[in-house]
């Protein structure tokens, strides 16, 4: 079993619509990363999370310490949140674990 | 302009002759970290340094080695390449441990 596990793999929307992406881990953490992976290949970190939520434009980031759960919501989802979603989990060996990541592909 | 950089972009070699990847950072940034992309396997880490003259194993760390004798650089070297490293990798820093990471752009390297 992995020890960061996201859902869905892939992920099909019209724009417009309301998207959240789940990450589930298994392992004690320090903090947790949401990346955005474009088409091109770059790598570009979304949010840091240590607990609680934060917001960034359209994009929501929770997180659940007891329940070691995070999603990442996107609202009103436009042609160009078209990417992979990635999340990682800093264990307490101080390594990064990653998911095997979420496409998202939002139909104009 | 804050940014990773990481050369070369593209890197075909052969088994065995010894290559190095390098990244640096113009941050000040205590972290660095180098990761594998693979299809199927998604992103693994190879070797992160919280700090100059300090490096640990992540998860894939044989066959690579590293070195952070200045905080900006922070080089990968391939002793001896083999075709199960034909990868996407990627050089990543941030402040510290916990801190959002920026990543450099990848270099895509094929051993034959």
């Amino acid at each position: 079993k992995n020890e960061v596990e996201q859902s869905p793999q892939n992920l099909t929307a019209q724009e417009g619509e309301f998207i959240t992406i789940n990450c589930s881990y298994s392992v004690g953490i320090s903090a947790l990363h949401w990346l955005q992976q474009h088409p091109g290949g770059g790598i570009v970190s979304l949010f840091m999370l240590s607990s609680g939520k934060k917001k960034h434009g359209r994009l929501i980031a929770t997180i659940n310490i007891q329940e070691k759960h995070s999603s990442l919501h996107i609202t009103a989802s436009h042609p160009r949140d078209s990417a992979v979603y990635i999340c990682a989990v800093r264990g307490s060996q101080g390594n990064l674990i990653f998911g095997k990541g979420t496409k998202l592909s939002v139909k104009p | 302009e804050a940014q990773v950089t990481q050369n070369p972009r593209y890197l075909i070699t052969v088994t065995g002759k010894k290559l190095t990847v390098t990244c640096s950072q113009n941050m000040n940034h205590e972290y660095m970290s180098w990761y594998r992309q693979d299809p199927g396997l998604g992103l693994r880490q190879i070797y992160y340094s919280m700090n100059v003259e300090v490096t640990d194993k992540g998860d894939v760390p044989e066959g690579y080695k590293v070195s952070r004798k200045e905080k900006r650089n922070f080089p990968l070297i391939l002793e001896s390449p083999s075709p199960n490293q034909t990868s996407l990798y990627f050089c990543a820093s941030s402040r510290w441990g916990d801190s959002p990471l920026h990543f450099g752009n990848g270099t895509r390297l094929t051993v034959t």
